[in-house]
């Protein structure tokens, strides 16, 4: 089955700084890439997604990136904030039409 | 309006015991799912149901058993509530399952097992 890796466990940086977070997965067949970010005491909240025919896409602050050959995505947030301080997930999707996540990010915006 | 609704948002309860857990989307959606997310924060799906029928059962021990009434509903019974069986648990739906589609979760139920 699908084997997904994300790295760091944890992240702080500064207000204004970029938070970069970085997974890889296994299976060749995934085609598609959320990104979930999980503020305390909610639920996971999608942010923005990739699917496999396109390297990289933007919405304002994040933007995604994958590299298919290498098996590895990554998300971007420019200018951070405090609010973006959250756990963060990535996922692939894998055999039986499941998400695999990631082990999380926790990101901290030192204001 | 919630999307997907979870209750209860917490539950405390003794080893042994029988608790359930609901949960409904307003979504239209014909997915849903279940997942339990440990002390770690790993997400690991239990259950997926389309349409009223089981179409993902991860390795997940024979006491809990999820049920569907109806695609905008599906609720999970926990028998014989262990110590290892406290964590958060998440519903979530889709509008197909197929791959692509995104999940929307649900606040979570923070089970305790004491």
């Amino acid at each position: 089955g699908e084997n997904v890796e994300q790295h760091p466990s944890t992240l702080s940086v500064q207000e204004g700084d970029s938070a970069v977070i970085k997974c890889t997965y296994s299976d060749s067949a995934s085609n598609y890439f959320p990104w979930y970010k999980q503020e305390l005491g909610k639920g996971p909240q999608l942010i923005i997604d990739i699917r496999s025919n396109v390297g990289e896409k933007k919405d304002q602050r994040i933007a995604v990136t994958l590299n298919k050959t290498a098996k590895h995505f990554s998300l971007h947030i420019t200018e951070t904030q405090p609010e973006d301080s959250a756990v963060y997930f990535c996922a692939a999707n894998g055999a039986g039409n499941q998400f695999y996540f990631g082990t999380g990010t926790s990101l901290t915006v030192i204001p | 309006d919630t999307a997907v609704s979870q209750t209860p948002k917490y539950l405390v309860t003794q080893m042994g015991n029988d608790k359930s857990i609901k949960c409904e989307q307003n979504l239209g959606h014909d997915t849903m799912y279940w997942y339990k997310q440990d002390s770690k924060k790993f997400l690991k799906i239990m259950f997926s149901y389309n349409n009223k029928e089981l179409i993902i059962n991860e390795t997940v021990p024979n006491r809990f058993s999820p049920k569907s009434p109806d695609k905008a509903h599906l609720n999970l019974h926990i028998n014989s509530l262990e110590l290892g069986d406290s964590a958060v648990y998440f519903c979530a739906s889709s509008p197909v399952p197929g791959a692509g589609n995104i999940q929307y979760f649900g606040a979570g139920t923070r089970l305790s097992v004491l």
